[in-house]
């Protein structure tokens, strides 16, 4: 168990419509990383957060939006979902806001999306 | 642009075998290598890291091995089980800046007893 929890595990939804997908992080970590996961593409970088503020964005679509609230839990907002966006979501933590001497991301379960 | 390239996409290998898997990648600013192993259902976890200031980095039956001329690194599974069978993905980020991984496509071993 990484200790990061996401929720919903499952979600099937219809295109054209808005979900959110939710994250609460390891205890005392202040970094949350969202990844999207496809057959194809693999692991995505979507965004990060940092103590409440965006650190990086990467191949995050307009669609798309998240934010981090003060009890450092996230939320990834999609919405206007289409097919593609049919997808394994995943929410990291870490304990520090960057540079690669804080090694490692705590990776949750994902929240599985499926757009019909 | 996939800044980190693995190969292959798949490798059977029989038990007590070893599996090698490679990756290549573009920023010569990268300066962390990890290799993540997600099994079925799971989220990727961190299997084993390694810094460009080493040529190789060994642990238990895990080694990393680091070409930062050629910008490759693989890792190599020594003695595979089939518990090992697992998607490994190599990826790489920057010493400064957000600790954002760039992953590779992953690499599905399975490995038959």
């Amino acid at each position: 168990d990484s200790g990061v929890t996401q929720t919903p595990k499952h979600l099937i939804t219809a295109t054209g419509q808005r979900v959110t997908l939710r994250c609460s992080p390891r205890s005392g970590d202040l970094s949350v990383y969202w990844y999207q996961q496809s057959l194809d593409q693999g692991l995505q970088f979507l965004i990060q957060y940092y103590n409440g503020e965006e650190r990086a964005k990467g191949n995050i679509l307009e669609r798309f939006s998240a934010q981090q609230f003060p009890d450092l839990h996230s939320e990834l907002n999609l919405s206007s979902l289409e097919l593609g966006d049919s997808a394994l979501y995943f929410c990291a933590s870490s304990v520090g806001a960057g540079g690669s001497h804080t090694g490692e991301l705590f990776f949750g379960e994902g929240s599985r999306l499926t757009v019909l | 642009q996939q800044q980190v390239k693995q190969s292959p996409q798949s490798l059977i290998v029989q038990k007590g075998g070893i599996s090698i898997i490679n990756c290549a990648y573009e920023n010569t600013a990268f300066d962390y290598f990890p290799w993540y192993q997600q099994f079925p259902g799971k989220g990727p976890a961190l299997l084993i890291a390694i810094r460009p200031d080493v040529s190789e980095k060994k642990e238990g039956r895990f080694t990393i091995s680091f070409n930062k001329s050629a910008k490759q690194f693989s890792l190599h599974i020594m003695d595979s089980q089939p518990g090992d069978s697992a998607t490994y993905f190599c990826a790489s980020c920057y010493q400064t800046g957000a600790n954002n991984l760039f992953f590779g496509t992953g690499t599905r071993l399975t490995v038959i007893p």
